[in-house]
């Protein structure tokens, strides 16, 4: 399998726990954010998004906080499962378009262990 | 329904070689979005195409590098004379509106190698 991994920080954590997985955005005219999980040999999904305007939303299990000030993005995952394993980008819409031109952190490698 | 379809899925060029890589985006999106991705990176931003417009080509890193849409469906981005650095997984991402509240779903990518 590829070896995506290699300068990505990583989170190891076991089945059921809570898992919180934080990013740094780069571009305080950023107005849209999105969290993608990405398994080895596929694209990035989408997990969920929240605007600029709102410091936190809730989907399934997951929970996106968002802090302007300090320009910080984190993504909360309820009772963690093996198939959340995967890599998670943030995303900030911000290059100054319309159109969703997406800018993607580093990634974090996360592992549930059974 | 039938997602974002990239083909072909993995691709080895040898340098020099010239290569095509085609996307089949959500029937009916309008926007379509090429991103680069280097082993252990986000991806990153290449060229964005309204319909048939190609309005952003911003992220094109060279010259060799080109892409069309010329029916507003099928996408394809063409790299001329490979270089080592070109090796990446390249990823087509297509969304419904044009505006960036539409979520866009992403392909498989295609893998290129360059030797």
């Amino acid at each position: 399998g590829e070896s995506v991994g290699l300068h990505l920080p990583t989170l190891s954590v076991q089945e059921g726990d809570n898992s919180i997985i934080n990013c740094a955005y780069s571009n305080s005219a950023s107005d849209y954010f999105i969290w993608y999980k990405q398994e080895s040999g596929k694209g990035p999904q989408f997990i969920i998004d929240i605007r600029s305007n709102m410091d936190k939303r809730q989907g399934q299990r997951v929970t996106v906080l968002l802090n302007k000030t300090v320009k910080h993005l984190s993504l909360q995952i309820a009772a963690t499962q093996p198939g959340d394993s995967a890599v998670y980008f943030c995303a900030e819409n911000s290059g100054g378009t319309s159109y969703g031109k997406l800018t993607f952190g580093q990634g974090t490698i996360l592992t549930v262990h059974p | 329904g039938a997602g974002v379809s990239q083909s072909p899925r993995y691709k080895v060029a040898k340098r020099g070689q010239d290569v095509a890589l085609r996307c089949d985006p959500i029937s009916g999106h309008v926007s379509l979005f090429w991103y680069q991705q280097a082993l252990g990176q986000g991806p990153e931003f290449l060229t964005y195409f309204q319909n048939e417009a190609q309005l952003d080509k911003s992220g094109l890193p060279s010259d060799r590098f080109f892409a069309e849409r010329p029916e507003g469906s099928v996408s394809t981005l063409k790299i001329q004379r490979t270089q080592q650095e070109d090796s990446a997984v390249y990823l087509c991402a297509s969304s419904k509106g044009q505006s960036g509240a539409y979520e866009q779903y992403f392909g498989p990518g295609t893998r290129l190698t360059v030797t």
